[in-house]
């Protein structure tokens, strides 16, 4: 298995513009779930979708941030506009939502806002 | 609600000697519980879990026993390496939750010297 994908790996962008970060999850999971991991902040989860479906959203900062899954083979996090304090690393991470299964988590994205 | 508190690092070891990272946790019923390992640079990877009380997670020459007692999950490991330098993260997952969300302490940052 591929494992968790995530593009792009770097992104370098300039404040005002729109930041697209993208996620395939494994094969036959179920839920999905993205994170911002900062310094200051740490490991923090922004939302995350079963079946589709948004389940949590309140971790999302504000209403800049917007995400998406419009089939279980593929997520989307969008920021517009995007500011230098969103500078993080953005994980997706998915898992199959039964029992005690694992929670795989891709490599990440790394977003500098200039 | 449910919470995670690990140790705060950095923890700063020299090769070859016993580490203990504390994390205990605060849930309703019985989570399962988690160690993840984040090596630099890369994702969150699964270290060990245990399920139940009195349950041991192992792998890699780590341990966590699962004291429900006192509400613990502490990771051990009786001799460490320069290669076990990562930042560690105990998690839980509670029974109640839709879709496998899971709760991270806030991660503890280990550095090996040799």
């Amino acid at each position: 298995d591929a494992g968790v994908i995530q593009s792009p790996r770097h992104e370098v962008t300039e404040m005002g513009q729109e930041v697209t970060l993208r996620c395939k999850p494994i094969s036959g999971h179920n839920s999905l779930f993205w994170y911002r991991q900062t310094m200051m902040r740490g490991l923090e989860l922004l939302i995350y979708f079963n079946n589709n479906v948004p389940i949590d959203d309140s971790g999302m900062p504000e209403d800049r941030f917007s995400a998406k899954m419009p089939n279980a083979s593929f997520s989307t996090l969008k920021i517009q506009p995007s500011e230098p304090r969103d500078s993080a690393v953005y994980f997706c991470a998915s898992t199959s939502g039964r029992g005690t299964d694992t929670q795989y988590f891709g490599p990440g994205t790394r977003l500098t806002v200039l | 609600g449910d919470s995670v508190t690990q140790m705060e690092g950095p923890v700063t070891l020299s090769e070859e000697a016993f580490l203990t990272i504390n994390c205990t946790y605060t849930a309703t019923g019985y989570p399962s519980l988690f160690w993840y390992v984040q090596y630099p640079g890369e994702g969150l990877q699964l270290l060990l879990k245990a399920t139940k009380a009195d349950d041991k997670g192992s792998n890699k020459g780590f341990e966590a026993t699962y004291r429900k007692e006192t509400t613990s999950f502490h990771l051990e490991k009786g001799s460490v390496q320069v290669s076990d330098s990562a930042v560690y993260f105990c998690a839980l997952r509670s029974p109640y939750n839709q879709g496998g969300k899971l709760i991270f302490g806030q991660g503890t940052e280990l550095s090996v010297k040799p």
